[in-house]
């Protein structure tokens, strides 16, 4: 499979744990993102990275979110002291910047649960 | 202040059915560009289409079309002889400028039922 691929597909935590999250592209991508999606509402960016230099980051983004590509290539979005609003859908997209018609292939998510 | 607004939160037909998703948005960019994206019971998003500001030509893709209307600043996608795989949540975004993806703006998204 070549797809964006998200790990762990499920997370179930307890409030006041720290979280991490991994996302592989698709391998040539050079631009991955970071989006947050609650239920019945579409998602809401975080982050995103070309090749390994974080270029945007939410204004909304608490300090206890962080996000990390070392080698431009797999990524990983940390949650420090989780708290119950962190529970969500976060989704991780890949693209290949070329010119003006970039394309997102998005990952299945990683469904967080804090308790 | 950018906007999109996806009013039908749920529409459920019948198979063989047509059926159109409505979304409205809000701008005072003159350039800006629309999408559709498609996410099924399986989670991932998928993009469908994407359109610029300055084309209003409407466009075809099998049984997928889209209606561009500035005057009514509406971006409508219709999918004629639905099928049981079109069940899914289809979400409308803007995005301002160059198009940037990490700008877009999300509409709330409309799920989307065909029934056998």
């Amino acid at each position: 499979d070549t797809g964006v691929s998200q790990d762990p597909r499920h997370k179930i935590t307890k409030r006041g744990q720290n979280v991490t999250f991994r996302c592989d592209p698709i391998s040539e991508h050079n631009r991955l993102y970071w989006y947050r999606q609650t239920l019945g509402q579409g998602p809401e960016f975080l982050t995103y990275f070309q090749n390994e230099a974080q270029l945007e980051k939410s204004r909304l983004l608490s300090d206890r979110f962080s996000a990390e590509r070392p080698k431009g290539s797999f990524s990983t979005l940390e949650i420090q002291r989780t708290e119950q609003g962190d529970s969500a859908m976060y989704l991780c997209a890949s693209s290949l910047r070329t010119g003006l018609n970039e394309k997102l292939f998005f990952g299945s998510g990683t469904q967080l649960s804090v308790l | 202040a950018q906007k999109v607004t996806q009013a039908q939160t749920e529409i459920s037909v019948v198979e063989k059915e047509d059926v159109t998703l409505d979304c409205v948005y809000e701008t005072r960019d003159t350039t800006y560009y629309l999408f559709w994206y498609k996410q099924p019971p399986s989670g991932e998003l998928v993009f469908l289409i994407r359109r610029n500001s300055f084309d209003e030509q409407n466009e075809i893709s099998g049984r997928y079309s889209w209606n561009f209307q500035k005057s009514t600043s509406s971006f409508n996608f219709t999918i004629t002889a639905s099928q049981v795989v079109d069940s899914a949540v289809y979400f409308c975004a803007l995005s301002e400028g160059r198009g940037s993806n990490y700008q877009l703006i999300w509409g709330a998204g409309t799920k989307l039922i065909i029934k056998p």
